[in-house]
């Protein structure tokens, strides 16, 4: 149990343009689903949480008009890279947890989406 | 604030030899939860184990084990007789309470581990 998909696993896109990208738990209820950005060799940067039904919580420095979240289910969430640019190329991971509790729960991830913007 | 660290980069062994990857990490919570991942060259994170503050007692799984010593704050993974399919970037993390609800996971730099025949 506890599997997290990610669609899609790659996309190009031209500068300019908007990416959406799906998070989902395949087998179990999500209330929390958290987005992570990965630069090559480095460690994973949280961007923000989403609790299903309500407004994600951005981490300092991250854009919310830039990197729009919404999680209308207990099972989905997506992340809409809006007007993409070069520097938003990135592996991109979301993980989901199943309470919102401070109970160290843990996060399943899924498999990740590179982002190339051109 | 909450802080992971790895000090090992990159850790290079040859096929069967036992590895230690350390893992230091700093928190005022006196309730907290330690975690390890792997993360192979395909890019996902998978998931090896959960550690609650009151539960010191070491951990075995296989060829994978776990040493907990809250006295040094240090949370080090084993990998005995090591197999060249354990070659991945292995992180540690530590949770906290998230603004967002839920557990906010602060990651370490990651030990890349390289297992040569």
């Amino acid at each position: 149990g506890a599997v997290v998909s990610q669609h899609p696993s790659w996309v190009i896109c031209k500068s300019g343009t908007s990416v959406k990208i799906e998070c989902r738990s395949l087998d179990f209820q999500a209330t929390t689903m958290f987005w992570y950005r990965q630069f090559p060799k480095q460690s994973l940067m949280l961007m923000a949480t989403s609790n299903e039904g309500s407004k994600a919580t951005y981490e300092q420095g991250v854009e919310k008009d830039k990197f729009l979240i919404n999680h209308a289910s207990l099972t989905l969430s997506t992340l809409t890279v809006t007007s993409a640019h070069p520097e938003d190329s990135s592996f991109y991971i979301c993980s989901a947890s199943r309470t919102r509790l401070a109970g160290g729960e843990t996060q399943y991830f899924g498999p990740g989406t590179r982002l190339l913007v051109l | 604030a909450q802080k992971v660290t790895q000090a090992q980069t990159e850790i290079s062994v040859v096929e069967k030899e036992d590895v230690t990857l350390d893992c230091v990490y700093e928190t005022r919570d006196t309730t907290y939860y330690l975690f390890w991942y792997k993360q192979p060259p395909s890019g996902e994170l998978v998931f090896l184990i959960r550690r609650n503050s009151f539960d010191e007692q070491n951990e075995i799984s296989g060829r994978y084990s776990w040493n907990f010593q809250k006295s040094t704050s240090s949370f080090n993974f084993t990998i005995t007789a090591s197999q060249v399919v354990d070659s991945a970037v292995y992180f540690c993390a530590l949770s906290e309470r998230g603004a967002g609800g839920g557990n906010k996971l602060t990651f370490g730099t990651g030990t890349q581990l390289k297992v040569e025949l």
